[in-house]
C-alpha cells in the first residue's frame, strides 16, 4: 500500500499556464514534505520542499501548498515553461530518513 | 559536487542469475537506499541503511538483500532474478539533519530474460 498517494498521473498544460499537482498521505508521522523532479535518464533531484508548521512555500515559480488537517499537499507551477516537462514525484518523510514517493506525475508542457 | 555513483546504467541477466547492483556515495552521508521505479508506481523502496552493517526493509524487499561493509557503498543483490525484477533501479542517500536531500544517482536499467 502506497504512503503517499499522488495525482493526476500525467498532465498536459499550455505554456504560461498553471500547473497542480496534488498529493496525500495517511501516517501522521511524516514531518517532511519534498517534491522532486525528474528528467528522463536522469535520476529525481530535489525541487522544493515543506515542513507541516507552514502552509505555504514559494520558491520562484514553484509553489507548496500544505493542509495539515486534510493530510494533503500540492504543487503549483506557474507560468509553466516547456523546459518545465519532467516528471514530477511528492514524498514524505519522518526523522529525516526514510523518504516515500508518490506514484509520479508526467507533466508536458505544450509551447 | 555531490556525487552518487551507480555502477551501471544498463544491465541484462537471465533469469536464475544472482545479480549486484552497485552503489558509491562521496558525500559521507549516514543513509542510504535503493528503490524500484516502474511506470505508474512511482518510487517504491526496497531497502534503506542509516549506518554501516545497519538496514531496514521497505515496502518491497521480497527477493531482495542488501550489504553495507563500508559507509559509501550499499549493495543491492537479487538472489535469484526472476522477470518481474526487471525494472529501473535507483540508489540514493541522505544526511540525518533538517530538511535533509535525498540525492539520487543516475539508475541502473535492469531487464532479466
Amino acid at each position: 500500500q502506497q504512503q503517499v498517494k499522488q495525482s493526476p498521473q500525467s498532465l498536459i498544460v499550455q505554456k504560461g499556464g498553471i500547473s497542480i499537482i496534488n498529493c496525500a498521505y495517511e501516517n501522521t508521522a511524516f514531518d517532511y514534505f519534498p517534491w522532486y523532479q525528474q528528467f528522463p535518464g536522469k535520476g529525481p533531484a530535489l525541487l522544493i520542499a515543506i515542513r507541516p508548521d507552514v502552509s505555504e512555500k514559494k520558491e520562484g515559480r514553484f509553489t507548496i501548498s500544505f493542509n495539515k488537517s486534510a493530510k494533503q499537499f500540492s504543487l503549483h507551477i506557474m507560468d509553466s515553461q516547456p523546459g518545465d516537462s519532467a516528471t514530477y514525484f511528492c514524498a514524505a518523510a519522518y526523522n529525516f530518513n526514510k523518504f516515500y514517493f508518490g506514484s509520479g506525475t508526467k507533466l508536458n508542457v505544450k509551447p | 559536487d555531490v556525487k552518487v555513483t551507480q555502477s551501471s546504467r544498463y544491465l541484462v541477466k537471465r533469469t536464475g542469475e544472482k545479480v549486484f547492483l552497485e552503489c558509491v556515495q562521496d558525500m559521507d552521508h549516514e543513509n542510504m537506499f535503493w528503490y524500484r521505479q516502474d511506470p505508474g508506481l512511482g518510487l517504491r523502496l526496497i531497502y534503506f541503511s542509516y549506518d554501516v552493517k545497519m538496514k531496514e526493509k521497505g515496502d518491497i524487499p521480497e527477493g531482495y538483500s542488501v550489504s553495507r561493509e563500508k559507509k559509501e557503498r550499499f549493495s543491492l543483490i537479487l538472489e535469484s532474478a526472476s522477470t518481474n525484477q526487471t525494472s529501473m533501479y535507483l540508489c540514493a542517500s541522505s544526511l540525518v539533519q533538517v530538511n535533509t536531500e535525498a540525492f539520487f544517482g543516475q539508475g541502473t536499467r535492469l531487464t532479466v530474460v
